[in-house]
């Protein structure tokens, strides 16, 4: 596609429920990252996948947040038992590999935790 | 670790009027910097990035930024601001060999009439 896709746009979630979240990166990008962005705040990296493998999750903030990238396109961030500190924007980007830390960024998914 | 102080929280400026963002790095390496805008429920929008070369660099809107490697900073400059400049920017940071980028809290940028 012409650029990188998420969805949902928004995400109402009441606590403890899971939620899963979508994301088309460019099509040939190798590179997929996903980061949060807390209120006020700039974004943090989350996890890294180089095609199908997940290479860092050193970002996610705990054992309830998971996620995969089966086919090596699409990506899905899943949060498990949500609670409200969860209440965030969630960012995907992709980028061509090899290419520095330069990556181009969906509009990415509101979480709100209720 | 890499890490970027934006120091303004909010900037208003009046339309016509000139714009500058400040934004300082912290890397030991020569860094990659970005400049990114966010528009109220938008993603991010790459403005412009320094890599290496001509320190002062042309971005998308008529906006420049200019790399000062002893000060450690690379500020963002709009000679002219019109009311669709309003949005937050975001200064950001990574390594050549690094894929992660560190983001700074932001600047909300107000644009009056």
């Amino acid at each position: 596609g012409a650029g990188v896709s998420q969805s949902p746009r928004y995400k109402v979630a009441k606590r403890g429920q899971d939620v899963a979240l979508r994301c088309d990166p460019i099509s040939g990008h190798v590179s997929l990252f996903w980061y949060q962005q807390a209120l006020g705040q700039g974004p943090e990296f989350l996890t890294y996948f180089q095609n199908e493998a997940q290479l860092d999750k050193s970002g996610l903030p705990s054992d309830r947040f998971f996620a995969e990238r089966p086919e090596g396109s699409v990506s899905t961030l899943k949060i498990q038992r949500t609670q409200q500190e969860d209440s965030a924007v969630y960012l995907c980007a992709s980028s061509l590999g090899g290419q520095g830390p330069e990556a181009f960024f969906g509009q990415g998914t509101r979480l709100t935790v209720v | 670790a890499q890490s970027v102080t934006q120091p303004d929280i909010h900037i208003t400026v009046s339309e016509g009027a000139s714009l500058e963002l400040r934004c300082n790095y912290s890397y030991g390496a020569t860094p990659y910097l970005f400049w990114y805008v966010q528009s109220p429920g938008q993603g991010l929008q790459l403005l412009l990035k320094y890599f290496s070369g001509d320190t002062l660099v042309q971005g998308i809107k008529g906006f420049e930024a200019e790399f000062k490697r002893s000060q450690s900073s690379f500020n963002l400059r709009k000679p002219s601001v019109h009311w669709s400049d309003a949005a937050e920017y975001f200064c950001a940071v990574g390594a050549s060999d690094d894929y992660k980028l560190s983001f700074g809290a932001g600047t909300t940028v107000t644009v009056r009439a």
